[in-house]
């Protein structure tokens, strides 16, 4: 079965600081996608940035990018330029073709002025 | 376009009762996911369903079941609620059955709590 681990429960930053959040997976399975969602406090979730592991370049998305591990199972997420409205809960999350997410724990990130 | 939609917002119930949660798929999404948010257990996958099918189950008790109709609207029930059932229920829409490459979208959630 597959797992997800975010390390970090909780994390700040200082606005227009960079900050990188931890996501390690477990999966036997070669072809899958990564994702990391946020979930403001209004508790919408969307979409940051997706990884596809047949890819070796890294995912970016303005002012989020990621560092994708494959051998060593690590999917983490830099953000750069942090803003007040960075402020929300991430989450990495695992998928494949069964139809369903597999998610981390989450990350509180706070964004301080 | 309007977003995936879910009714109630939010609903609170007591121990015994069932509930039914309603979700509207984005238009012409035909694939429909849904999840538990708890602080405790975080965000578990409960069903998908594509065309009137449930393609996919993840692991709650019967209690939970859901269905989804020939416009792709899909609901979920609980019945014989517990208070552990109190939680945040997400759904999702994405455009094909679920494959995870197709973006899911989410909806703002119904938020039940069991008193």
């Amino acid at each position: 079965a597959q797992t997800v681990t975010q390390s970090q429960p909780e994390m700040s930053v200082q606005e227009a600081e960079t900050v990188t959040l931890s996501c390690t997976y477990d999966t036997s399975e070669n072809n899958y996608y990564l994702f990391w969602y946020k979930q403001p406090p209004s508790r919408q979730m969307i979409l940051v940035i997706r990884q596809e592991a047949y890819k070796q370049q890294n995912a970016t998305e303005n002012r989020f990018s990621v560092n994708f591990q494959k051998a060593a199972k690590s999917f983490s997420l830099k953000i750069s330029d942090s803003q007040l409205g960075d402020t929300a809960m991430y989450f990495c999350a695992f998928g494949s073709n069964t139809g369903k997410l597999i998610f981390g724990q989450g990350t509180t990130l706070q964004v301080k002025p | 376009k309007a977003g995936v939609t879910q009714t109630p917002r939010y609903l609170i119930k007591t121990r015994g009762q069932q509930v039914t949660l309603s979700c509207s798929p984005i238009s012409g999404h035909r694939s429909v996911s849904w999840y538990q948010q708890t602080p405790g257990q975080g965000l578990q996958f409960l069903f998908e369903y594509f065309s009137e099918t449930q393609r996919n189950k993840g692991n709650f008790p019967g209690r939970f079941s859901g269905r989804q109709f020939s416009n792709s609207r899909s609901e979920m029930n609980v019945s014989t609620l517990e208070l552990g059932d109190s939680a945040l229920y997400l759904c999702a829409s994405s455009v094909d059955r679920g494959f995870s490459y197709n973006e899911q979208f989410f909806g703002p959630g119904t938020r039940l709590t069991v008193l």
